[in-house]
């Protein structure tokens, strides 16, 4: 069975610096896709960024770049020039790329970010 | 901007009873899930639906749980005789497809449930 594993319950950053949040999973499939998800305090699951695993360039969308090692089973996520809003939980996610799956993601258990002004 | 909406925000229910958490996929969406979070710990999945059947269901998916569509739009969560364990933030998800091709899953706000 496939796992998600998020190794650091909390962690904090000051506001315009770079932070990284670690994700190492486990799975014996070679096809499937990674995602990061931020929880705010509405509670609210808002998809941050995806990586194919067939892909080897990692994935970008702004302030939000992975650091995806697929040998090593890592997916690490990191954000620059951080802002007050990037407060929240963020939730590793995985979900097997096979045709028999019909796509349920399987979370780590999350990192909360705090981000001091 | 199209989004998954679910109803009611916070439902409070005696041990016992029955409850519907209900959500609206967006609308050209095939594929619908159920997944709880309990408080402090991690997003979990119950269930997948597609084609008006459960594709996929988790363990926590037993008998006290039931999925249906029941107009084409509305894609409703029932649990049948709630527990103390029940109470959870349930959070509905819907994606164009799935599978290989699949696409992002796009979530509700949660309906956050307390059985008391």
């Amino acid at each position: 069975a496939q796992t998600v594993t998020q190794s650091q319950p909390e962690m904090s950053v000051q506001e315009a610096e770079t932070v990284t949040l670690s994700c190492t999973y486990d799975t014996s499939e070679s096809d499937y896709y990674l995602f990061w998800y931020k929880q705010p305090p509405s509670r609210q699951m808002i998809l941050v960024i995806r990586q194919e695993a067939y892909k080897q360039q990692n994935a970008t969308e702004n302030r939000f770049s992975v650091n995806f090692q697929k040998a090593a089973k890592s997916f690490s996520l990191k954000i620059s020039d951080s802002q007050l809003g990037d407060a929240a939980m963020y939730f590793c996610a995985y979900k097997g790329g096979y045709g028999g799956s019909q796509g349920n993601l399987i979370f780590g258990k999350g990192t909360k970010l705090s981000v001091k002004p | 901007e199209p989004e998954v909406t679910q109803t009611p925000s916070h439902q409070v229910t005696q041990m016992g009873q029955e409850v519907i958490l209900r959500c609206v996929p967006i609308s050209n969406h095939l594929y619908f899930y159920w997944y709880r979070q309990i408080l402090g710990q991690k997003v979990e999945f119950l269930v997948s639906f597609y084609n008006n059947e459960i594709s996929e269901k988790s363990e926590i998916f037993d008998d006290q749980f039931s999925v249906e569509r029941p107009d084409g739009s509305n894609f409703t969560l029932k649990i049948r005789s709630t527990k103390l364990e029940d109470s959870a933030m349930y959070f509905c998800a819907s994606s164009e497809r799935a599978g290989p091709s699949n696409t992002e899953a796009f979530f509700g706000q949660g309906t956050r449930l307390t059985v008391v």
